[in-house]
């Protein structure tokens, strides 16, 4: 069985910029956590999504969003980056009630 | 609020030596589950145990182990004879009932060296 697969791996933006990071979770899950880490934060939850609806949100501004699809793949989108949103990116995916198994990342430095 | 309290922030130890990694868990929640991932260097977090809160056995899987107390909300971990290998940095996690929702709670993590 594939494992969860996240683009890009690794991604350099500007201030200000937008980015789009996208997961493809294990075939047959349909549920789709993101995580950011960062050193001074640690490891803090973005949201979740399950089969399309976005289930559950963490603290963070509306800079932050997601979406997705009815394949189960899922997109998060970071609008008018800052420096402080240079971190790496997790995606974690679920069968909605078992345990959680996460992608490679995605690291964005934002300069 | 859930809370998960990882108070050592790195140990170092010498292979074969055994370690014990701390995690203490604050929560609401009756049934909660708890979990420690490994991230090696290259980022990946990856899954080791899940325990849920009516299930205080504890386990051993190769090398590994977990003690669960609820008594004391600690879920502790150690590796018995530790390699090289082991060298990442762990960490606890906390999740309440997963059919409402997968949200991970982490702790701050423990680095882990292991010297040869």
């Amino acid at each position: 069985k594939a494992g969860v697969t996240q683009t890009p791996r690794y991604l350099i933006k500007t201030r200000g910029q937008q980015v789009t990071l996208s997961c493809s979770p294990i075939s047959g899950h349909r549920s789709v956590s993101w995580y950011q880490q960062t050193p001074g934060q640690g490891l803090q939850f973005l949201f979740e999504y399950f089969s399309e609806t976005q289930r559950n949100k963490g603290n963070f501004p509306g800079r932050f969003s997601g979406r997705q699809f009815s394949n189960s793949r899922s997109e998060m989108n970071v609008s008018t980056l800052e420096l402080g949103d240079s971190a790496l990116y997790l995606c974690a995916s679920g069968s909605g009630s078992d345990e959680q198994y996460f992608g490679p990342g995605t690291r964005l430095t934002v300069t | 609020a859930q809370k998960v309290t990882q108070a050592q922030t790195e140990i170092s130890v010498v292979e074969k030596e055994d370690v014990t990694l701390d995690c203490v868990y604050e929560t609401r929640d009756t049934t909660y589950y708890l979990f420690w991932y490994k991230q090696p260097p290259s980022g990946e977090l990856v899954f080791l145990i899940r325990r849920n809160s009516f299930d205080e056995q504890n386990e051993i899987s190769g090398r590994y182990s977990w003690n669960f107390q609820k008594s004391t909300s600690s879920f502790n971990f150690t590796i018995t004879a530790s390699q090289v290998v082991d060298s990442a940095v762990y960490f606890c996690a906390l999740s309440g009932l997963m059919e409402y929702g997968n949200k991970l709670v982490f702790g701050a993590g423990t680095i882990l060296r292991v010297k040869s």
